[in-house]
């Protein structure tokens, strides 16, 4: 069964930094690209970086280009999103999530349940 | 960037056949897939590449794509389908590699 934990959320400052986690298992972890998706309070799905499976390749959005870097450790199946600068417009439940699917046309088939990030002072 | 529209609800008798639209520039062009969101819950993939189901979601769930306009279609609603909907593209033309619909809520009457 695949699962993905998410942890590393909680209230963090205007400015400031957080790493986010997402432990996998049930699958082979290296053979699947990864994507961060977040959802702020009572509002749409945001899409925010994807990683290839090898973590050669990575993209971002626009809104966190330069300020997130995502990053995963295939020894111990774990994918990371180290978020700086963090503004009040970050605050949302981050999701991680693998995606499937091929010729540069793809979906998000399983999900984590979610850690929540809240940038407040 | 490439923008989906979707309406913001869409309320069905118990019974009946819901469906929720999901509009873009030529979507026919594109492949759409889709997501159920109940409260409190992480998405969950019901509709992948315009209308497959993945193994676990009902047959009452089917998908169709053509010129503006994607559709996800609910048949025979139940109470249990009550969620946030919402489609998503993959779009290397523009900047947003992903782009997801607004979102829409079924309500079951």
């Amino acid at each position: 069964e695949v699962q993905l934990l998410e942890s590393g959320g909680g209230l963090v400052q205007p400015g400031g930094s957080l790493r986010l986690s997402c432990a996998a298992s049930g699958f082979t972890f290296n053979r699947y690209a990864m994507t961060w998706v977040r959802q702020a309070p009572g509002k749409g799905l945001e899409w925010v970086s994807v990683i290839s499976g090898s973590g050669g390749t990575t993209d971002y959005a626009d809104s966190v280009k330069g300020r997130f870097t995502i990053s995963r450790d295939n020894s111990k199946n774990t994918l990371y999103l180290q978020m700086d600068t963090l503004r009040a417009e970050d605050t949302a439940v981050y999701y991680c999530a693998t995606r499937s699917g091929s010729n540069e046309d793809y979906y998000f088939n399983y999900w984590g349940q979610g850690t929540l990030v809240t940038v407040s002072s | 960037s490439y923008v989906l529209t979707q309406p913001p609800s869409v309320s069905v008798a118990p019974g009946k056949t819901a469906r929720i639209t999901c509009g873009g520039n030529n979507i026919g062009s594109k492949s759409v897939h889709w997501y159920q969101q109940k409260p409190g819950q992480a998405p969950v993939l019901v509709i992948y590449y315009d209308s497959d189901r993945p193994s676990g979601i009902p047959e009452r769930f089917s998908g169709s794509n053509s010129g503006n306009t994607a559709t996800l279609t609910i048949s025979r609603v139940e109470a249990g389908d009550e969620a946030d909907y919402y489609c998503q593209v993959w779009d290397t033309s523009s900047d947003h590699l992903v782009v997801f619909g607004g979102g829409t809520k079924l309500t079951v009457l």
